[in-house]
């Protein structure tokens, strides 16, 4: 079983959908969440990071985190052609590397 | 602010080449990673550092070496190129106190 587990889409939406992005992860051991937004043929950017179960919104964006089900979304509301990009969830634990584990990403693809 | 500069960006290699892509970080970072990205699985990391002389093996390290003889500076090798070394790769680094990894633009390696 790989560790983290990611729709792998692509997402196709018209312009103003709500979208979500899902991830589910199995390492009990990972305690930061991150999702990361990839332009084409550009490197990854922090979209949203948090460390709790619960909500955290930013303007249009909402990350949702279930510890107990180890399952994470990330909710874009009144999604823009700007938004269409690949998304990757990503775990990091305590550890002193910090390294991250990234899902395989989901493409999305919003439609004017 | 650079941020992240890899170099190159481009390259294609012959089997059996030799080649070294240079990571460079002016943010005074600890941690350096590089990872590769193929199609459907996302990021995965191939070496770390966690400081200036250190070096430590990630989740696909066969093939690959590293160096990190300055703190701003982590260098990947290919000793002897394979195709299945063919990918993108990306170098991020991040501080000990700030989960955000930062992440360069990307080298397009291709190795027929």
């Amino acid at each position: 079983q790989k560790e983290v587990e990611q729709d792998p889409g692509p997402l196709s939406v018209p312009e103003g959908a709500i979208v979500s992005l899902n991830c589910t992860y199995s390492n009990s051991a990972f305690q930061y969440f991150m999702w990361y937004r990839q332009y084409s043929r550009k490197g990854p950017e922090l979209l949203m990071y948090t460390y709790s179960s619960g909500n955290k919104e930013d303007g249009r964006f909402t990350a949702q985190v279930d510890k107990s089900s180890k399952y994470i979304s990330l909710f874009i509301r009144d999604s823009q052609p700007s938004d269409s990009a690949t998304y990757l969830c990503a775990f990091t634990g305590s550890g002193s590397a910090r390294q991250l584990t990234f899902g395989s990403g989901t493409q999305l693809t919003v439609l004017p | 602010n650079a941020g992240v500069t890899q170099t190159p960006k481009f390259r294609v290699l012959k089997t059996g080449q030799s080649m070294t892509l240079l990571c460079a970080q002016d943010m005074n970072h600890e941690y350096m990673y590089w990872y590769r990205q193929d199609p459907g699985m996302g990021l995965r990391l191939i070496h770390y550092s966690v400081g200036e002389g250190t070096t430590a093996k990630g989740e696909v390290p066969d093939g690959y070496n590293v160096s990190r003889l300055k703190k701003q500076n982590f260098l990947l090798g290919l000793e002897s190129a394979a195709p299945s070394q063919t990918s993108v790769y990306f170098c991020a680094s991040s501080s000990q106190v700030n989960t955000e990894a930062f992440f360069g633009q990307g080298t397009r390696l291709t190795v027929v």
